[in-house]
């Protein structure tokens, strides 16, 4: 059963990189897109972008000038960096698979704040 | 951007009851409309794929119908484990959407 395991810093300063992985334990990055999702406090969704094994990645224009992916295939890993972050960043951030995404990491709570 | 508009915003139901959420489309997504249901404090969960193909293990009170701008979410027989609120998201042109959420309450 796939899993997937996110990881990276909960607190942020303005201006900072936010920067998380996304671990996909029990399966292969290759064959699907991987997506990154936040979900500010007592809000609702919000697609970031994704990513596939060849590196192939779509933004949402939103945040577009500010977002990077990468794939790692060798670890089975995929990643996000969100630069110069504000406290409008602040949220949980998922990672998940596919397009009707069927797999969810647990979430990590980004909190930016000075 | 395809703009997801869902309703009810909120709907308070008694068990037993039958439940429906609708999900509109801005523009036509075909079939790559899907749902989940996320509970306090947890990360979402996929109830149904491509507007009607249910996810394994989901329970059989979870359906989804439609295409082009329009979908249903239909919960047969509310049980209180149901309690949540619900998205439907396109993955049919970029960025994907979600719709606003659904918060479903059992009275």
């Amino acid at each position: 059963q796939v899993q997937l395991q996110q990881w990276g810093a909960g607190l942020l300063k303005p201006s900072e990189t936010l920067s998380l992985t996304c671990a996909v334990d029990g399966g292969s990055v290759s064959g699907y897109y991987w997506s990154w999702i936040r979900q500010p406090p007592g809000k609702g969704l919000e697609w970031i972008g994704e990513i596939n094994h060849t590196g192939s990645t779509n933004f949402n224009p939103s945040l577009k000038s500010r977002v990077s992916m990468s794939v790692d295939t060798s670890k089975n890993q995929f990643s996000l960096k969100l630069t110069s972050v504000t406290a409008a960043d602040t949220a949980v951030y998922y990672c998940a698979r596919g397009f009707g995404m069927d797999v969810w990491g647990k979430g990590t709570t980004v909190t930016v704040s000075s | 951007e395809i703009v997801l508009t869902q309703s009810p915003d909120f709907q308070s139901v008694t068990p037993k009851e039958k439940v429906t959420i609708t999900c509109r489309a801005s523009q036509s997504i075909g079939s790559s409309l899907h749902w989940y249901q996320q509970k306090p404090d947890q990360s979402p969960k996929l109830l149904i794929r491509y507007a009607s193909q249910s996810f394994s293990g989901v329970p059989s009170r979870f359906s989804g119908s439609g295409s082009g701008t329009d979908f249903t979410l239909t919960i047969n027989s509310l049980e209180t484990e149901d309690a949540a609120t619900y998205y439907c998201h396109q993955s049919s042109g970029l960025p994907r959407t979600f719709g606003q959420g659904t918060k479903v309450e059992i009275k």
